[in-house]
């Protein structure tokens, strides 16, 4: 069964710091996996999806990074500003979990103060 | 619209009663979904349709929650004899791949609140 998990759960840095957040998962089988952000009270807002045969993606100042055989994913925030705060929510597409549904891993809760 | 469109955004119901909550996805997307959010979560996966037909059922939690999609656009999910435990923000989401693989766009989500 596909487990998805992020680390850490929440995150609180002063503005123009680099970030990392981890997600992790247990089935490295995976179709693709997709990065979301979730403003408090709003749905999810994809920003970026990996395929299984990439190794990362880019867009603006976020970078995500793939490596299957480890079952891990990192998101990298660059210069980090206030407006980035959110929860960024990980999910994985599976061959195990059915290959059609999105296994979400609980966010983390990033919160950028100037 | 340009985005998933999902009414009503709130909904307070009582105990027992019957709920009905809609889903209208980006026009062309053959592939929708409804998950489940609860507080500090992430989402739960509840239905997934290719077109007018349920491909994977299999997170409904139980036979008072059932879904449609008539047409091949617009769904809704239906919970009957709602319980306090059905609270929760309800999320559809379409891609626009057949396969069901692709990118997922969500909408707003709508909030049920049982009493």
């Amino acid at each position: 069964k596909q487990e998805v998990t992020q680390i850490p759960a929440a995150l609180s840095v002063p503005e123009g710091e680099n970030l990392v957040l981890n997600c992790s998962f247990t089935d490295s089988a995976i179709y693709n996996l997709q990065w979301f952000r979730q403003d408090p009270g709003k749905g999810l807002t994809s920003l970026l999806l990996i395929q299984s045969s990439q190794r990362e993606q880019t867009s603006g100042r976020l970078n995500a990074s793939l490596d299957k055989s480890s079952g891990r994913s990192t998101l990298y925030i660059a210069a980090s500003q206030p407006g980035d705060s959110a929860t960024y929510l990980c999910a994985v597409r599976s061959f195990s979990g059915g290959y059609n549904k999105l296994i979400f891993g609980a966010g983390t809760r990033l919160a950028v103060h100037p | 619209g340009a985005g998933v469109s999902q009414t009503p955004s709130n909904k307070v119901t009582e105990k027992g009663k019957y709920v009905e909550l809609r889903c209208d996805p980006i026009s062309g997307h053959t592939a929708l979904y409804w998950y489940r959010q609860s507080l500090g979560q992430g989402p739960e996966f509840l239905i997934y349709f290719q077109g007018t037909g349920a491909a994977d059922d299999s997170g409904l939690p139980n036979d008072r929650f059932f879904a449609v999609r008539p047409e091949g656009s617009v769904s809704t999910l239906k919970i009957q004899r709602t319980e306090r435990g059905d609270s929760a923000v309800y999320l559809c989401a379409s891609s626009p791949e057949r396969t069901g693989t692709g990118e997922l766009f969500f909408g707003e989500g709508s909030r049920l609140t049982v009493l």
